[in-house]
């Protein structure tokens, strides 16, 4: 499983775009690259995935360069209600002990009025 | 309503308790994981299983152990031998344990040892 490295946290204001960088040197050819959002005292949900190049949904966008080597999540405009913790997976599946998912610490995002 | 439902959400044990915590799921997902999420902090894989009857240890299973007897039910039983069990508990499940499956978390269990 290629590890990830993120900032540990960022400080927005509302109606900012967010970008949000994640490094994966060791990312392998199929990896995919899958971002996560965690509110306080909640499981974790969905918000994006991609491949490669440029992945767009209704609540944000993935850029991930030619050499895969990094990914970044984009917030357009947030909002306070975005304040929450990202995390960034890296990886293909279970199959046993030496290749698991886990999320690490995550990026702190604090959205400011 | 599909999802995944966990209970108790607060739970409280004393030291040398074994306690179970509840996780059911109304998917139809073959995949479920349990993890653990201390203050300020990741989650960490304790267990997960692909299939009914089959289940792995992840990075900290020692002193947890699990069921999977019933594809919509993947119980986790905290042990006296867990040195630190005061924790949020979250389970999970998926499609397949494929990393492009979402996995969909239930509202988690937070257990306390007095």
């Amino acid at each position: 499983l290629a590890k990830t490295t993120q900032p540990i946290s960022m400080d927005s204001y509302e109606g900012q775009e967010v970008n949000i960088t994640c490094s994966h040197n060791n990312i392998a050819t199929n990896d995919y690259i899958t971002w996560y959002q965690q509110f306080p005292s909640q499981g974790p949900r969905f918000i994006i995935q991609g491949y490669k190049t440029k992945v767009t949904n209704e609540v944000a966008s993935l850029f991930i360069p030619a050499d895969r080597k990094s990914s970044t999540l984009s917030l357009p405009r947030v909002s306070l209600s975005d304040t929450a913790v990202y995390y960034c997976l890296v990886g293909v599946y279970f199959r046993d002990a030496g290749n698991m998912l886990t999320f690490g610490g995550g990026t702190r995002l604090m959205v400011k009025p | 309503d599909g999802g995944i439902t966990q209970s108790p959400k607060y739970l409280f044990r004393k030291e040398g308790q074994n306690v179970t915590l509840s996780c059911e799921q109304n998917l139809n997902h073959d995949a479920m994981y349990w993890y653990r999420q201390d203050p300020g902090q990741g989650l960490r894989l304790i267990y997960y299983s692909q299939i009914v009857n089959d289940f792995q240890k992840g990075d900290i299973a020692e002193g947890y152990s699990v069921s999977r007897e019933k594809k919509e039910s993947f119980p986790l039983t905290v042990t006296s031998a867990q040195k630190n069990p005061t924790a949020f508990y979250l389970c999970a499940s998926s499609i397949r344990e494929l990393v492009t499956d979402t996995q969909y978390f239930g509202p988690g269990t937070r257990l306390t040892v007095l």
